[in-house]
């Protein structure tokens, strides 16, 4: 079935950088654009990242940009997002969603905890 | 990329139908007839239930509608149901590809 695999979350001191990563399977990966979406403790969705998919464009959230990358290799379906100079209010779960038809976030993962904390 | 603006909260008996508003601006909401939304149950990963302002998914309940005017849209839950209670998100394309999703609205099926 259609399954989204987050990892690499975990506990990270301000100013940090950690590597999350979403394995996909059931679905052709190479065909799809693949979104990063971060929710923070008892507060709402946030789109983080967005990637084509071939790589070929990529797009980050003003909160992010300059300090946060997404990257993907189709040839081990796998959605990376690199994360550095990292902010408490980055504190947050993060999600990876397949980007749907009609610019929507159809699969979703998980999530990943991601704590940033002195 | 502001926030679009939810209710934070909204409340129906079974059976009953309630609606959840989801303002944006004409960059985004009024711009494109890309508002989607999601449930999300506590502990759990959103659920696409509306995409492109009012078409239902596959698997998805018809007691679920979407509609959209100006900067606007909707989500209207008919039938009230127990399982229903969750918190609801509503999502824009802002063009540039870049996205915007609404603060949230929590749903309590009295």
């Amino acid at each position: 079935q259609v399954q989204l695999v987050e990892s690499g979350g975990g506990v990270v001191q301000p100013g940090g950088s950690l590597r999350l990563s979403c394995a996909a399977s059931g679905f052709t990966f190479s065909s799809y654009g693949m979104h990063w979406v971060r929710q923070a403790p008892g507060k709402g969705l946030e789109w983080v990242a967005f990637i084509r998919y071939d790589g070929s464009n990529k797009k980050c959230a003003d909160s992010v940009k300059g300090r946060f990358t997404i990257s993907r290799d189709n040839s081990k379906n796998t959605l990376d997002l690199q994360m550095n100079s990292l902010r408490a209010e980055d504190t947050a779960v993060y999600y990876c969603a397949k980007a749907g038809e009609g610019y929507v976030f159809d699969i979703w993962g998980q999530g990943t905890m991601v704590t940033v904390s002195s | 990329q502001s926030a679009l603006t939810q209710p934070a909260s909204v409340s129906g008996s079974p059976g009953q139908s309630i609606t959840i508003s989801c303002t944006g601006t004409s960059s985004d909401v009024g711009s494109y007839n890309l508002v989607s939304w999601y449930q999300q149950h506590p502990g759990k990963a959103p659920k696409l239930m509306i995409c492109e302002v009012s078409k239902r998914p596959s698997g998805v309940s018809n007691r679920f509608s979407g509609s959209k005017s100006g900067n606007t849209a909707s989500l209207t839950i008919s039938g009230l149901q127990a399982e229903d209670e969750a918190d609801y998100y509503c999502c824009s394309y802002a063009g540039s590809t870049t996205w915007v999703f609404g603060g949230g609205t929590k749903l309590t099926v009295l």
